[in-house]
């Protein structure tokens, strides 16, 4: 099973920053099958990035993902009110899917 | 437009069984892989597990934490998805949600809004 570990746990941030969330994996993520979702409390997970970089229909461009092999970074160019909430990687290399632990991003 | 709604949840004692149900509307249900995935109170995400359609053999995957002990079948005459769960343990309290991606269920583009089970004596 591939284990991803997201840093930091939490991230306190103001709108208009810069954020960045790291999620790295155990072994390699074959052909950078990552994917980013955006959970806010109550609602089911958004789908923000898939591929590692390739943004969802409808995603803001201020979305970008990067990365390849054991290291990915999902990245938020000026944060919005409304992007303050809890982010997730999952990789879909492995037929034993999995999830990070996730990054909060909170108001500073 | 695509939904997912799952039923099926409640309090069930450890030890005991309970079957939940993903119905699905809006898309040819057969084409796409479904998959389950649970969300303990005030924790993350976890995959349990999904089901291929039977273009790719109808097979199933599943998180090491519930195989042996959850099964996941379809009913595509119905666009129904099933999570059998069996032998349950209080670490199996969770809100449970069906979510469908890509044909091969690689990640998940909808989700439903789940359905919460308690697992408790």
């Amino acid at each position: 099973e591939i284990v991803l570990t997201q840093s930091p746990g939490t991230l306190s941030l103001s709108p208009g920053d810069r954020a960045t969330l790291s999620c790295r994996a155990s072994q390699s993520v074959t052909s950078s099958y990552l994917a980013w979702y955006q959970q806010k409390p109550g609602q089911a997970p958004r789908l923000l990035i898939y591929g590692a970089s390739s943004r969802a229909t409808g995603i803001p461009d201020r979305f970008s993902g990067s990365g390849s092999g054991t290291d990915f970074t999902l990245t938020i160019s000026r944060l919005e009110p409304e992007d303050f909430a809890v982010y997730y990687c999952q990789q879909y290399g492995s037929s034993i899917r999995t999830f990070g632990q996730g990054t909060k991003v909170e108001i500073k | 437009e695509v939904q997912l709604v799952e039923s099926g949840g409640g309090l069930v004692q450890p030890g005991r069984s309970l079957r939940l149900s993903c119905t699905a509307s809006g898309f040819t249900f057969g084409d796409y892989a479904m998959s389950w995935v649970r969300q303990a109170p005030g924790k993350g995400l976890e995959w349990v597990g999904f089901i291929r359609s039977k273009a790719y053999g109808g097979t199933t995957e599943y998180a090491a934490s519930v195989k042996g002990r959850f099964t996941i079948s379809r009913d595509d005459s119905k666009s129904i998805a099933y999570l059998q769960m069996n032998s349950l343990k209080t670490d199996d309290t969770a809100v449970y949600s069906c979510s469908r991606g890509t044909m091969i269920g690689q990640y998940f583009q909808y989700w439903g809004q789940g359905t919460l089970v308690t697992v408790s004596s």
